[in-house]
């Protein structure tokens, strides 16, 4: 089964800042690599799909990068409804699996 | 847009049976290129798969949970449903219904992604 790593599991910043989160799978999933945004009770939304690809309605300064096994989220400038857990889940094969989360907090 | 409803109870006891259905509108669970799928959030473990059902009823689990869980999915009332059998403490979690888009890459294969989710409905097992 592919494991995924995302790091840091937390994060503290203010609004305008530029935010990177990380994600290591245990073995290649090409581009097979996607990110969800989640907030309590709320549906969680799919951000970046195939690693790079902004889902429709998703805004611009949300952008995803990497191949094989490393991959990184980036928040251009952070927006006060930006503060959310965010995960990493491979697409590649079964079980799907899902990063451990990166909670991104207000600094 | 399809829009996902889960309903159940939020309280189960222990060893018994944790039943779920998934309402889907503005789209049908017999048509397009996706799964019907089931993931929960569990304070200590984060998202966690569960499995899905295809419109075929042809299914996939979770291995962690293959031997207590059962998907199936009502094409007439347009929902599907999540049983799990003997369930304990560590089965008390958020659990969200959730669409799983199948994308088909050419020459490359097929990647899956869950592009529609309901809001989450909170069980807890005591």
């Amino acid at each position: 089964d592919i494991q995924l790593t995302q790091s840091p599991g937390s994060v503290s910043a203010s609004v305008g800042d530029r935010v990177t989160i990380a994600c290591r799978a245990s073995q290649d999933v090409s581009s097979w690599l996607a990110w969800y945004q989640l907030k309590p009770g709320k549906a969680p939304k799919l951000l970046i799909y195939g690693a790079s690809n902004l889902q429709d309605g998703v805004p611009s300064r949300f952008s995803g990068s990497g191949s094989g096994t490393d991959f990184t989220l980036t928040i251009s400038s952070l927006q006060p409804e930006d503060f959310a857990t965010y995960y990493c889940q491979q697409a590649k094969s079964f079980p799907i699996a899902f990063g451990q989360g990166t909670r991104l907090e207000i600094k | 847009q399809a829009q996902l409803q889960e309903s159940g109870p939020g309280l189960v006891k222990p060893s018994e049976t944790l039943s779920l259905t998934c309402s889907v509108a503005g789209g049908s669970v017999s048509s397009g290129p996706y799964y019907w799928s089931w993931i929960r959030q569990t304070p200590g473990k984060g998202l966690e798969w569960i499995g899905y059902v295809f419109h075929t009823g042809s299914t996939n689990y979770n291995p962690s949970l293959k031997s207590r869980l059962t998907l199936s999915l009502d094409t007439s009332k347009n929902r599907f449903s999540l049983t799990l059998t003997s369930v304990t403490a560590a089965d008390t979690a958020v659990y969200y219904c959730a669409r799983l888009w199948v994308v088909v890459v050419p020459a490359a294969g097929v990647a899956y992604y869950t592009d529609v989710w309901g809001k989450g409905t909170t069980v807890t097992v005591s």
